[in-house]
């Protein structure tokens, strides 16, 4: 059963500490990326990697940490310095290169609270 | 700065009618455009992609690119309940793997 799974689905936080999401994906897909929603706003890119061991600061970078060690997963870690981290975490990643551009397919999401 | 424009609504239409959800985007350039549905609570799922001007139809649904005016749009024809979300466009302004750029999404109710 090929997808995209998140884990947890749920995740709390608490004050100066450093939580990891998980995110896994078993289409053979290139490229991953990690999103931020917040209620009511769009998806604003936090991270995105398009091959192993090589990633690039999506345009929330800061307070965010991410690897790439494998193909397979992209965790990411929100550390102490994210002031306000409660959000919807989505995963996406996208299909082989077709030249007119890639599509992406989410992952089920993260939600992360503060205590 | 590359952007996606599209009305937060809420567009409201009664069930049986066409809803017609618009987006517009930045870069002429621009080559491959994106709908995504999302439920309250849900992930993005993807709905349809379209490349080329003109229409592309997939079932009720129906995309609409006019590059020229730099628009994309989606119809959505015999509207149910199940249809109500929100609605998000999505542009890649590159080539490969480059993250897609999204709008903030309308928000559709389709009235029983």
């Amino acid at each position: 059963d090929g997808g995209i799974t998140q884990s947890p689905k749920y995740l709390f936080r608490k004050e100066g500490q450093n939580v990891t999401l998980s995110c896994e994906q078993n289409l053979n897909h290139d490229a991953m990326y990690w999103y931020r929603q917040d209620p009511g706003q769009g998806l604003r890119l936090i991270y995105y990697s398009q091959i192993v061991n090589d990633f690039q600061k999506g345009d929330i970078a800061e307070g965010y940490s991410v690897s790439r060690e494998k193909k397979e997963s992209f965790p990411l870690t929100v550390t102490s310095a994210q002031k306000n981290p409660t959000a919807f975490y989505l995963c996406a990643s996208s299909m082989p290169g077709t030249g007119l551009g890639e599509t992406q397919y989410f992952g089920p999401g993260t939600r992360l609270l503060v205590l | 700065q590359k952007e996606v424009e599209q009305n937060s609504g809420p567009l409201s239409v009664p069930e049986g009618a066409i809803a017609s959800l618009n987006c517009t985007y930045s870069d002429r350039g621009s080559q491959s455009f994106f709908w995504y549905r999302q439920y309250s609570g849900k992930s993005p799922e993807l709905i349809m992609f379209i490349y080329s001007n003109g229409d592309k139809e997939d079932g009720r649904f129906t995309a609409q690119l006019n590059k020229a005016s730099q628009y994309v749009s989606l119809l959505i024809r015999d509207s149910q309940p199940s249809d109500s979300a929100t609605y998000i466009c999505a542009v890649n302004y590159g080539t490969g793997n480059t993250p897609l750029v999204f709008g903030k999404g309308t928000r559709l109710s389709v009235i029983a």
